[in-house]
């Protein structure tokens, strides 16, 4: 089982609609999670983190995260072409032992179509 | 937000070669960097994490001897690939870690991400 899972996609959605991309991780130690946005040939750029349960909304992006179940997942409202773009969720275990890398899932691509 | 930089950019060297590339944070002090890979449409691979002052962390399965990691200061962080062979090339991206004040979890900022093809 991978430690951080995403469906890889593409996940389409029409211009203005809502995005909604979940992420399943396995270690019930997580305490922090990030969602990254990666366009074609560049490198992640933060979109979100989130540490509490519960939503956390920030503009057009909305990060809602479920200890119990393990699962943090990402809504875009008002989705733009602009959107379109591989969504990596990562995950941190913040452990000293391990120090504080990131798992990152394998990413989800979404296409937004005008 | 925090800004962090790489360089060069792009790459392209010969086989048996040695590269070297640099991460820098540019507006906040980094204890912790991390260096990753990246093959086409793959996802982020953690090859080390390199701690100012200290030996880097490598990830199992990347050579130590081959992906040097200097972390001289607070603001820098290097990388060099020794005797570069073609199945080295690769996107290697940097982060830097922004500790936040109270103690909370930190957070990782990317840099650009360097491109190397060795021929």
């Amino acid at each position: 089982q991978k430690e951080v899972e995403q469906n890889s996609g593409p996940l389409s959605v029409p211009e203005g609609a809502i995005a909604s991309l979940n992420c399943t991780y396995s270690d019930r130690g997580s305490q922090s999670f990030f969602w990254y946005r990666q366009y074609s040939g560049k490198s992640p750029e933060l979109i979100m983190s989130i540490y509490s349960n519960g939503d956390k909304e920030d503009g057009r992006f909305t990060a809602q995260l479920n200890k119990a179940s393990q699962y943090v997942s990402l809504l875009i409202r008002d989705s733009q072409p602009s959107d379109s773009a591989t969504y990596l969720c990562a995950v941190q275990t913040s452990r000293k032992a391990a120090g504080n890398k990131l798992t990152f899932g394998g990413g989800t691509r979404v296409l937004v179509k005008p | 937000g925090a800004v962090v930089s790489q360089h060069p950019s792009r790459v392209i060297c010969k086989s048996g070669t040695s590269v070297k590339i640099e991460c820098r944070s540019l507006d906040f002090q980094a204890t912790t960097m991390f260096w990753y890979r990246q093959f086409p449409k793959k996802s982020l691979m953690l090859m080390a994490t390199s701690n100012e002052g200290s030996k880097a962390t490598y990830e199992q399965g990347v050579e130590k001897d081959k992906f040097l990691i200097n972390h001289a200061s607070l603001t820098l962080s290097t990388l060099t690939v020794t005797s570069a062979h073609p199945e080295d090339s690769s996107f290697y991206i940097c982060s830097a870690e922004e500790g936040l004040a109270g103690g909370l979890a930190d957070t990782q900022y990317f840099g650009p991400g360097t491109r190397l093809t060795v021929l």
